[in-house]
């Protein structure tokens, strides 16, 4: 069964830094999807980007940005130019392309921008 | 907006009184999931149907069903919540080979 770690409970940084997230999975798989998902207080969880195992190039939706290394499984997502706007619980999640597509989560970081 | 809608939002029940969450979607997706997420947790999946095939997890209580009677609604039904069934309920949809899944807002479940 494939496990998603995401070793950084909380996390706080200034606006307008660069803050990274890690994220580690485990698989026996060769192709499948990684995402990260942001869940503000109270709101809705919103998918912020999704990476393509297959694929070498790391994805990036604006400011948002991952670091894909697939042999040593991990998966880390940087925030460029924080803004109040991104504190949030933030999920790491793995989806199968084989079988059932359901996501696996990981334990969620706590990010909080402050002013 | 295309959207995936949940009712209600906030939702209190008495200890042992059936309840029934229910979500709605614009997307025409075909697969619809459900997850119970509590505090500070990850979202646990409970079931998904892959149009009307439903697909129970292994670990999901026997307290917990749904129906889909349409493409469109899907619905949760807790027989006899129990307190530690307290939680946010979220729903979700995808659609085929899209590998993407949409939340809904989720509806927050009081047990008293």
């Amino acid at each position: 069964a494939q496990t998603v770690t995401q070793s950084q409970p909380e996390m706080s940084v200034q606006e307008a830094e660069t803050v990274t997230l890690s994220c580690t999975y485990d698989t026996s798989e060769s192709n499948y999807y990684l995402f990260w998902y942001k869940q503000p207080p109270s709101r809705q969880m919103i998918l912020v980007i999704r990476q393509e195992a297959y694929k070498q190039q790391n994805a990036t939706e604006n400011r948002f940005s991952v670091n894909f290394q697939k042999a040593a499984k991990s998966f880390s997502l940087k925030i460029s130019d924080s803004q109040l706007g991104d504190t949030a619980m933030y999920f790491c999640a793995f989806m199968s392309i084989q079988g059932a597509q359901k996501l696996v989560f990981g334990q969620g970081t706590r990010l909080t921008i402050n002013p | 907006d295309a959207m995936v809608i949940q009712n209600p939002r906030y939702q209190v029940t008495q200890f042992g009184k059936p309840v029934t969450l229910s979500c709605s979607q614009t997307l025409n997706h075909n697969v619809m999931y459900w997850y119970q997420q509590k505090s500070s947790q990850a979202p646990k999946l409970l079931f998904h149907y892959y149009d009307k095939d439903f697909n129970n997890e292994a670990d999901t209580p026997d307290n917990f069903q749904s129906r889909r009677p349409n493409t469109s609604f899907c619905f949760l039904d807790i027989r006899s919540p129990g307190l530690g069934d307290a939680a946010m309920y979220l729903c979700a949809t995808e659609g085929d080979g899209n590998y993407e899944q949409y939340f809904g807002p989720g509806t927050r479940l009081t047990v008293t």
